[in-house]
C-alpha cells in the first residue's frame, strides 16, 4: 500500500516550458487535491477534485490545469511555466473519518524550479 | 473567506520545557480545525483535530471560539518533536472534497 505517490520528485524547467505533475493514490479515496508550498505562506490549494469526474479551483489556480483521469489519478499541468511557479507541490487525497470529517493524506512532494 | 494565522515562523525551546504553538483563525461560521505536522524528510501528516478532543504524542489543542484560537500545546517537549507544524481550517458544511485553509507554518526546534 503505497498511499499517495507523486512523480517526478524534482524538475527543472525553463520559462515557457510545459510539464505535467502526476499523482496517484491506492487508498480508494474520493477526494484529491493539489497544493503548493512556499516559504512563509504555508500550503495553498491550487485545484481539487471532490470525486471522479469533477474538478474545482482552489485559492491559486492561475497558470495551472488539472485532470482527474480516474479515481486513482489526479494530474497537474503547467502549460507555460513561469519563475513564480517555482515551489514544492503536494498532492493529497482524502477520506471521511467518523462519517463526517475528512483526513487528508499527502504525497512526498515535487520540487519544481523554473528558471 | 477564512484565514489562518500562525504568528511564529520559528520557535525554539529546550527539551523538557513546555511548548505552545499559536494558531488564530477568522471565519464567520463554525470551523473544524486541524494540526498537521511535517517531520524532516517525511510527508505532511495529520497530528490531531479539534473535534476528536484527542491527545497525540502528548500534544493537545483546544478550540477557543471566543478568542478564535486553536493553540497546540505540549507540557514537556522532546527532541523528536522538532518539525514544521501547520494549523488548518475546514469550513463548516463541507464533507467530501473539503478544502483546507492552512496557516503559514511554525518551525519548532527542540534543543537538547
Amino acid at each position: 500500500n503505497a498511499g499517495v505517490t507523486q512523480t517526478p520528485k524534482f524538475q527543472v524547467l525553463k520559462t515557457g516550458q510545459s510539464m505535467t505533475l502526476q499523482c496517484a493514490q491506492d487508498m480508494n479515496h474520493n477526494s484529491m487535491y493539489w497544493y503548493r508550498q512556499d516559504p512563509g505562506m504555508g500550503l495553498r490549494l491550487i485545484y481539487y477534485s471532490a470525486s471522479e469526474g469533477t474538478t474545482d479551483k482552489g485559492e491559486v489556480p492561475n497558470g495551472y490545469n488539472v485532470s482527474r483521469l480516474n479515481k486513482r489519478e489526479f494530474s497537474l499541468r503547467l502549460e507555460s511555466a513561469a519563475p513564480s511557479q517555482t515551489s514544492v507541490y503536494f498532492c493529497a487525497s482524502g477520506r471521511l473519518a467518523g462519517g463526517f470529517q475528512e483526513t487528508q493524506y499527502f504525497g512526498p512532494g515535487t520540487r519544481l524550479l523554473v528558471l | 473567506a477564512q484565514r489562518v494565522t500562525q504568528p511564529e515562523k520559528l520557535l525554539s525551546v529546550f527539551k523538557g520545557a513546555p511548548v505552545e504553538l499559536k494558531c488564530n483563525y477568522s471565519y464567520s461560521g463554525s470551523p473544524e480545525l486541524f494540526w498537521y505536522v511535517q517531520y524532516s524528510r517525511q510527508r505532511l501528516q495529520l497530528l490531531l483535530r479539534h473535534i476528536s478532543r484527542e491527545s497525540i504524542k502528548g500534544f493537545t489543542a483546544d478550540l477557543n471560539k471566543g478568542e478564535t484560537s486553536f493553540h497546540l500545546k505540549k507540557p514537556f517537549a522532546q527532541e523528536e518533536d522538532s518539525a514544521m507544524y501547520y494549523c488548518a481550517l475546514k469550513a463548516s458544511g463541507e464533507t467530501s472534497g473539503s478544502r483546507l485553509t492552512f496557516g503559514e507554518g511554525t518551525q519548532l526546534t527542540v534543543n537538547p
